[in-house]
């Protein structure tokens, strides 16, 4: 059990345009989801923190406008990335805490976006 | 803050060798330290889960102790193969349950 998934797992597109990236718990409802950005041979960095029916809470120096973030349901979370640009280019993660229990957290599996 | 430093960053060693990977943290008041597994391109695998209460853990090959008053933890590999071969992360999960992550170790296990 405790398996999450990540939608697209590989994604090209162009400067200006946009891109959402889906998060889904698919055996355990989810409270709470966390997105995650990861630079080549570099640690996670945490994005924010994104909770089941309210707003999401961004790391300093994430621009909340850029990365929309929506936790609509225990199971999905979606981050948008508004106007693309290439440094945006990047290694996306996000995780899933079960509610309850041990607070850890299961991760999907990445997107991987290319913003040319 | 909490800080997570992981060493060696990076490790190369032949088939068969037990190992030490090297995770520090400075804030002690951890509600438990998870290690993962990256291999290149993909997502993390969770290997172990200690909870604060708890000193090790074990599962296979594999070995996790904390030692919470010292802000240390180690990951123990057994007789090491070339499937092991990947990024190995650790992270401190503090009293925000926000897991803070290291760099890594790189870990490349030759036949």
């Amino acid at each position: 059990g405790a398996v999450v998934s990540q939608h697209p797992s590989r994604v090209i597109c162009k400067s200006g345009t946009s891109v959402k990236i889906e998060c889904r718990s698919l055996d355990f409802q989810a409270t709470t989801m966390f997105w995650y950005r990861q630079f080549p041979k570099q640690s996670l960095m945490l994005m924010a923190t994104s909770n089941e029916g309210s707003k999401a809470t961004y790391e300093q120096g994430v621009e909340k406008d850029k990365f929309l973030i929506n936790h609509a349901s225990l199971t999905l979370s979606t981050l948008t990335v508004t106007s693309a640009h290439p440094e945006d280019s990047s290694f996306y993660i996000c995780s899933a805490r079960r509610s309850g229990g041990s607070y850890e957290q299961y991760f999907g599996p990445g997107t991987r976006l290319t913003v040319t | 803050k909490q800080e997570v430093t992981q060493i060696p960053a990076a490790l190369s060693v032949p088939e068969g060798e037990n190992l030490v990977l090297n995770c520090s943290f400075t804030d002690s008041a951890i509600y438990n330290l998870q290690w993962f597994r990256q291999d290149p391109g993909k997502g993390l695998t969770s290997l172990l889960l200690i909870q604060s209460s708890q000193r090790e853990q074990t599962s296979g090959r594999l070995n996790a102790s904390l030692d919470k008053s010292s802000g240390r933890s180690t990951l123990y590999i057994a007789a090491s193969q070339p499937g092991d071969s990947a990024t190995y992360l650790c992270a401190a999960q503090g009293g925000s349950y926000i897991p803070t992550f290291g760099r890594g170790t790189s870990l490349i296990v030759h036949p």
